[in-house]
C-alpha cells in the first residue's frame, strides 16, 4: 500500500545530541511537511516543502533543520536536542492539484523524541 | 488568518450514546474544513473533509459533520458511540487557495466512550 513511512518510531537522545528522523513517501506526492507534536497539544507546523523548495515557519527556532534530497524522503534535523523538544514528530504529504485526493494531508506514524 | 477553536478538550460518552465534537472556525477566505482523528502513538488518520461541495459530509467509521457558514461551524457527529471510537480528535482549517494546503489545527478533543 501507499503510504507514509516515518523512523524511527521511538527516538532516546540526549541533551545536546544531534538526532535526524526520517520520512519516505510512496504516493510520489510533492509537497512533505514537519509537524512537532507537544504532550496533550495540536501538531504544530515547522516546515513544509513544495518539491524542492523549502518553506520556513517563522517561529521555528534555528535548532530544527530538514533536507529533502529527493521526491520520496524527507529528513528533520534537530541540531542539539533540548528538554523543550521533546515531542512526537508527525511527517505528511500532499498532492497538488485536483481530484478527490488533492491537497489532503495524509500522515505518518510519527516518530517520538525522549530528551534525556 | 484562519484559526480553529474546539470546544471541549475532554468529552465523554456511554457506548451506543450520541458523539458530538464542537468545531468552531475562523476564515477571512472560503474555507477547507477537516476532522481527523489520532489513536495512542499514532498519526492523524483523515476522518472527513469539507471542500466546498455539500455541506453535510460523511466520512470513515460512521461519522458526519456539517459545513454551517451563518454559524462558522463544523461538528463532528455519530449517532452510536463505539467503544473503539475513544481517540483525540482534531478540527483543522486550511484557506483555499487551489495550491497546497497549510493545515492549522484545533487543540484537539479526547473523547471518552465507557461502557
Amino acid at each position: 500500500d501507499a503510504m507514509v513511512i516515518q523512523n524511527p518510531r521511538y527516538q532516546v537522545t540526549q541533551f545536546g545530541k544531534p538526532v535526524t528522523l526520517s520520512c519516505s513517501q510512496t504516493l510520489n506526492h510533492n509537497v512533505m511537511y514537519w509537524y512537532q507534536q507537544k504532550s496533550s497539544q495540536a501538531p504544530k507546523l515547522l516546515f513544509h516543502y513544495y518539491d524542492k523548495d523549502f518553506n520556513n515557519e517563522a517561529d521555528t527556532p534555528d535548532n530544527f533543520q530538514s533536507r529533502r534530497p529527493n521526491t520520496s524522503f524527507c529528513f528533520l534535523d534537530i541540531r542539539s536536542p533540548g528538554l523543550g523538544d521533546a515531542a512526537m514528530y508527525l511527517c505528511a504529504t500532499s498532492r497538488v492539484g485536483s481530484g478527490s485526493g488533492a491537497n489532503v494531508l495524509t500522515f505518518g506514524a510519527g516518530s517520538r523524541l525522549t530528551v534525556l | 488568518a484562519q484559526s480553529v477553536t474546539q470546544l471541549g478538550s475532554h468529552v465523554s460518552v456511554s457506548e451506543g450514546a450520541l458523539v458530538l465534537l464542537r468545531c468552531n472556525y475562523s476564515s477571512s477566505v472560503p474555507p477547507y474544513l477537516f476532522w481527523y482523528v489520532q489513536y495512542p502513538n499514532q498519526g492523524l488518520q483523515l476522518l472527513l473533509k469539507y471542500t466546498s461541495a455539500a455541506t453535510l459530509v460523511k466520512g470513515i467509521n460512521g461519522f458526519e459533520a456539517e459545513f454551517k457558514k451563518s454559524e462558522t461551524s463544523f461538528h463532528l457527529t455519530k449517532p452510536s458511540a463505539h467503544m473503539s471510537d475513544a481517540a483525540e480528535y482534531f478540527c483543522a482549517v486550511t484557506p483555499f487557495s487551489g495550491g497546497y494546503n497549510k493545515l492549522i489545527f484545533g487543540a484537539g478533543t479526547r473523547l471518552a466512550v465507557h461502557p
